[in-house]
């Protein structure tokens, strides 16, 4: 089946540092990618929606200059943190639309504390 | 996209059939029903999606009512393994590019021993 990686699982970093996580799809080729946030015992919340090749579409509230997104290819996107502060500890997942049959697939996630 | 509401938490023993129902009263007739499961710190698993027939995979089914206003999904022997939070999600299915995937709070399920 269709498979997302993303890396690295775990990261911690100090306050003020930036940190990049990578989203790849292995098998197939994504159109789109899309950055969810997850806090401790809440649901997932949609950050952003990027297509191959243009400007990432952010939702309200999230700030564009502090969580970059790159989706340079039709296999790999990235989220880099700027300047990380404490409240950016949050579970970060990528989902990559483009697979058969049902078109979406999730990363495993990544752990981010920032201390 | 159509609101769901599902129940906060479930119990169910191992071995026995796990019901999760989901109240989407607001679906359109293009709208999918799709299934979703997290297990702890990890990412969403696809489970199984519809539009108005019962579906079925090798985890589970699916069973849509007649009026597709509400909609069912069976684990039909749990395990420990499917303790998870499992999230019932409308949907439009384009199959031009994706549309981003909008997630409630979910159905807590603990399976017990």
């Amino acid at each position: 089946g269709a498979v997302v990686s993303q890396h690295p699982s775990r990261v911690i970093c100090k306050s003020g540092t930036s940190v990049k996580i990578e989203c790849r799809s292995l098998d197939f080729q994504a159109t789109t990618m899309f950055w969810y946030r997850q806090f401790p015992k809440q649901s997932l919340m949609l950050m952003a929606t990027s297509n191959e090749g243009s400007k990432a579409t952010y939702e309200q509230g999230v700030e564009k200059d502090k969580f970059l997104i790159n989706h340079a290819s039709l296999t790999l996107s990235t989220l880099t943190v700027t300047s990380a502060h404490p409240e950016d500890s949050s579970f970060y997942i990528c989902s990559a639309w483009g697979a058969a049959p049902y078109g979406y697939t999730f990363g495993s996630g990544t752990r981010l504390t920032v201390v | 996209d159509a609101k769901t509401t599902q129940p906060p938490s479930m119990d169910c023993a191992e071995g026995r059939a796990a019901n999760l129902p989901c109240n989407h009263s607001t679906i359109s007739g293009n709208e999918y029903v799709y299934w979703y499961r997290q297990i702890h710190s990890q990412g969403p698993q696809y489970i199984i999606h519809g539009l108005k027939n019962n579906e079925t995979n090798e985890m589970a089914s699916l069973i849509i009512t007649e009026d597709r206003k509400s909609s069912t999904l069976i684990l039909p022997h749990a395990t420990l393994r499917d303790t998870a939070v499992y999230y019932c999600i409308v949907r439009v299915a384009n199959s031009n590019s994706g549309y981003a995937l909008n997630f409630g709070k979910g159905t807590s399920l603990l399976v017990t021993p």
